[in-house]
């Protein structure tokens, strides 16, 4: 069995501060764990997955992610906001015999000028 | 290269009447997924096939969701009778193998049950 939790449904930064959006999970298996974007009207896109190498992972437009086993989180950062990065936010675990994705609930992500 | 296309963007329907959706996925991406995103949530899966065939449908509400791939390339979801509790958008995606494989989703059908 496979969970994850976001811990915010909505997070509300200004132009050019950090970003933190904060994810645990729970596993039975060696997850991987992936960040999604989601933004209006369109399709959900890959913005890191980790899958047991480095445990900080680098993805698109700065973002990066820090796997802790001990915590079981995955948060997500970056560490200046733009203003394109207003959108959904969605923290995913892949694991068990078919690699299933579970999803978080989301984070919706405002950035304020 | 082109996206996971899918159509229609928008439906529009009253309770107990059908619906499809139509999903074409990558080129070469043999495992295709259907999702259901209702508003506040992240998306559930519904169907997992690979080719042709059904991996994971543990979560498809048979008694009114059906889905097909036929061919192994393009695939349909339908819903017949929609209850009210179907809208949602619904959401394909694909990915070039099944496993730890990178899944690319369409832009989804956004689909109202009035």
């Amino acid at each position: 069995a496979q969970s994850v939790t976001q811990l915010d449904s909505h997070v509300s930064v200004s132009e050019g501060t950090p970003v933190l959006l904060r994810c645990n999970y729970s596993s039975s298996y060696s997850p991987s764990l992936f960040w999604y974007v989601q933004h209006p009207n369109k399709g959900l896109q890959l913005l890191l997955k980790y899958t047991s190498a480095a445990t900080l992972v680098k993805g698109i437009n700065g973002f990066e992610a820090e796997f802790k086993k001990s915590e079981t989180s995955f948060h997500l950062t970056k560490p200046s906001a733009h203003m394109s990065d207003a959108a959904e936010y969605f923290c995913v675990v892949s694991g068990g015999s078919n690699y299933k994705l579970t999803f978080g609930k989301g984070t919706l992500l405002t950035v304020n000028p | 290269e082109a996206g996971v296309a899918q159509s229609p963007r928008y439906k529009i329907i009253e309770k107990r009447q059908s619906v499809a959706f139509w999903c074409n996925p990558i080129s070469g991406h043999a495992t295709l997924y259907w999702y259901q995103q209702i508003l506040g949530q992240g998306p559930k899966l519904l169907i997992q096939f690979q080719n042709n065939g059904v991996v994971d449908d543990s979560q498809l509400p048979k008694d009114r969701f059906s889905a097909e791939r036929l061919k192994g390339v393009d695939s349909t979801l339908k819903i017949q009778p929609a209850k009210l509790e179907d809208s949602a958008v619904y959401l394909c995606a694909s990915s070039l193998r099944r496993l730890q494989e990178t899944q690319y989703f369409g832009p989804g059908t956004r689909l109202l049950v009035l």
